[in-house]
């Protein structure tokens, strides 16, 4: 079965690095998504993406974060200036349309010391 | 708006007892798509079941049930026969059907931990 491919499935960075969070979705898919999940909280909407522009984003997504798929292929989640709260699992998912569920990635822990 | 409240943060059975996971959600769409999530301990996302609003049949998955209530905006998740391997944290979560303009996110509520011992 097609699999949302995130990586790493780990990353660990210094308080105010940028970080690059990988997805690979799965190839017929149409529309992107990162959400975020700080430990032991509710999963919450970052952005989506479609038809290579942002359609919807979260009052979270602020100038702090970027997305962009680079090469048709890849889609990724940029976050500049790292934080300590910005520490969180982020999935990335898709979907073929808006008549269909959602494939998941297996998510990236990112870790800001 | 859309909203999901798991207003159970928190169950824990002896195995093979049934348990009940609630889900209440709000949403103005008049057409929309409910989802189950199980989220083991590894932190990965499993989807469970997806629900659409035009169907309020109740499902049975093997020892998994769903139950739709449109009138009460209510889609509960019950587990018979639980088993240790049930532990996780469940999710259930909201999105509008079909072409909305925007992104079509998931809302997810809050999440039940359910805890099953021996």
């Amino acid at each position: 079965e097609p699999e949302v491919t995130q990586t790493p499935s780990h990353q660990v960075t210094q308080m105010g690095q940028e970080v690059i969070l990988r997805c690979v979705p799965i190839s017929n898919h149409l529309y992107f998504y990162w959400y975020r999940q700080i430990l032991g909280q509710k999963v919450e909407f970052l952005v989506s993406f479609y038809n290579n522009e942002i359609s919807e984003k979260s009052e979270i997504f602020d100038d702090q974060f970027s997305v962009e798929r680079p090469d048709g292929s890849n889609f990724t989640l940029k976050i500049r200036s790292t934080k300590l709260e910005d520490s969180a699992m982020y999935f990335c998912a898709d979907r073929t349309g808006p008549f269909y569920g959602y494939t998941f990635g297996s998510g990236t822990r990112l870790t800001v010391v | 708006a859309q909203k999901v409240t798991q207003a159970q943060t928190e169950i824990s059975v002896v195995e093979k007892e049934d348990v009940t996971l609630d889900c209440v959600y709000e949403t103005r769409d008049t057409t929309y798509y409910l989802f189950w999530y199980k989220q083991p301990p590894s932190g990965e996302l499993v989807f469970l079941i997806r629900r659409n609003s035009f169907d309020e049949q109740n499902e049975i998955s093997g020892r998994y049930s769903w139950n739709f209530q449109k009138s009460t905006s209510s889609f509960n998740f019950t587990i018979t026969a639980s088993q240790v391997v049930d532990s996780a944290v469940y999710f259930c979560a909201l999105t509008p059907r079909g072409l909305t303009g925007g992104g079509n996110k998931l809302t997810f509520g809050t999440g039940t931990q359910l805890k099953v011992e021996l």
